[in-house]
């Protein structure tokens, strides 16, 4: 069946660098890709999406990026601060054929003073 | 501004026992779900419903059951705990079925021992 792989599954930086963490999806028919922040102890919430007629998206100092040809998608993070420290996923949603939204297993990213 | 609200937030099971899992969003979406995470692990759907008086099963439904008898609710009922089913459970809400946001709830753990 359709999965999303995500690497890496734990990821550490130090403060101020930044964070790469990247997917790859196989259900083709797969049009939005969103990313989700889950701090301890809370549900997951979503930082920032991307639309598969987009191949960049950025929002202050996060950004995605998206290659529909190879089926990848990534999350930069840049000027890694401690309160980024948090769980994130991926996820593969496509809008046609009932509901089909695959999640990334997680990364876990600790950012070190 | 509520969002999706599960009750409770802790709970131990003894092995046999059941219970029931609330979930009520105040955003009018008819779309709702119910997810676990086990620890390390990424999300998987347990169940979700289109519409009061409509559900589905998802990728893990076994020992499950749901009810949508409002647009508002949505409550997960454990019929017999295992200690399988020990995990974190998330209630979840969208616009959309898919290619949207999804709106989670705090998440209510579960111990069955």
């Amino acid at each position: 069946g359709e999965n999303v792989e995500q690497h890496p599954s734990t990821l550490s930086v130090q403060e101020g660098d930044s964070a790469v963490i990247k997917c790859t999806y196989s259900d083709s028919a797969s049009n939005y890709f969103p990313w989700y922040k889950q701090e301890l102890g809370k549900g997951p919430q979503l930082i920032i999406d991307i639309r598969s007629n987009v191949g960049e998206k950025k929002d202050q100092r996060i950004a995605v990026t998206l290659n529909k040809t190879a089926k990848h998608f990534s999350l930069h993070i840049t000027e890694t601060q401690p309160e980024d420290s948090a769980v994130y996923f991926c996820a593969a949603s496509r809008n046609t054929g009932g509901f089909k939204t695959i999640f990334g297993a997680g990364t876990r990213l600790f950012v070190k003073a | 501004n509520a969002g999706v609200t599960q009750t409770p937030k802790f709970r131990i099971l003894k092995i046999g026992q059941s219970m029931t899992l609330q979930c009520t969003q105040d955003m009018n979406h008819n779309y709702m779900y119910w997810y676990r995470q086990d620890p390390g692990m990424g999300l998987k759907l347990i169940y979700y419903s289109v519409g009061a008086g409509i559900t589905d099963k998802g990728e893990v439904p076994n020992g499950y059951n749901v009810s949508r008898s409002t647009t508002e609710d949505f409550p997960l009922r454990l019929e017999l705990a295992a200690p399988s089913q020990t995990s974190v459970y998330f209630c979840a809400s969208s616009p959309v079925l898919s290619g949207n946001t999804i709106y989670f709830g705090e998440g209510s753990w579960l111990t069955v021992v």
